[in-house]
């Protein structure tokens, strides 16, 4: 069965950086985009980024550029995903989410929490 | 980037109602709409996609409907175990964006 399983919480400083992993598992790791979406505290859903793992190519949300980068490692079918600079801002709860093809998330990881505190 | 207007952000129902739900894209999304069930603490879940269309293993009593701008998810008759809060998200075109979230709740 197709299974997304997240790395653990964080706790970091503001400025520091964050690596999130995101382990794949149930089906062909290359076939399939993946998606980072992440949660505010009592907030709604935020588009982060997406990653081709055939490839390795991303696109990343406007307002993120510059801090975030979106990895893979195609022989551990895992997507990582590193957000640098943060700041209080960033705490949320981060989620893969594997694109099943027409734009729609099919299977998410559990989430990691991401906390930016001083 | 399309933004997508949610409504209600709350409501409450007895149990047995039905509920609805609608969403606005701000520009023609065609049929690139998808609904998801999110519980506290939880990661959200699909419940509807291309607008009408139900997941494997999704209740009947879910539905999604629309085309173009407006689009509208139902709750036939609304059980306990509905209680979450519900998204709509375009995906059009990239950046994917979701509506602010309607929170069910019973009365």
């Amino acid at each position: 069965q197709v299974q997304l399983v997240q790395s653990g919480a964080e706790v970091k400083k503001p400025g520091a950086s964050v690596k999130v992993s995101c382990k794949a598992s149930g089906y062909t790791f290359t076939s399939y985009y993946m998606h980072w979406v992440r949660q505010a505290p009592g907030q709604g859903l935020e588009w982060m980024g997406i990653i081709n793992p055939s490839d390795g190519s991303t696109n990343y949300a406007q307002k993120l550029q510059g801090r975030v980068t979106m990895t893979r490692d195609t022989s551990t079918s895992t997507v990582y995903m590193e957000l640098s600079s943060l700041r209080s801002e960033d705490t949320a709860v981060y989620y893969c989410a594997r694109d099943d093809s027409s734009g729609y998330y099919g299977y998410w990881g559990q989430g990691t929490l991401v906390t930016v505190s001083s | 980037d399309i933004q997508m207007t949610q409504s209600p952000s709350s409501l409450s129902a007895s149990v047995g109602d039905r509920v609805t739900i609608t969403c606005q894209a701000s520009q023609d999304i065609d049929n690139y709409l998808n609904w998801y069930q999110q519980k506290p603490g939880k990661a959200p879940k699909l419940l509807i996609y291309d607008a009408s269309n139900l997941e494997t293993g999704v209740p009947s009593r879910f539905s999604g409907s629309g085309s173009g701008t407006d689009f509208t998810f139902t709750i036939s008759s609304l059980q306990p175990e509905d209680i979450a809060t519900y998204y709509c998200q375009q995906y059009d075109n990239l950046p994917p964006t979701f509506g602010g979230g309607t929170k069910v709740e019973i009365k």
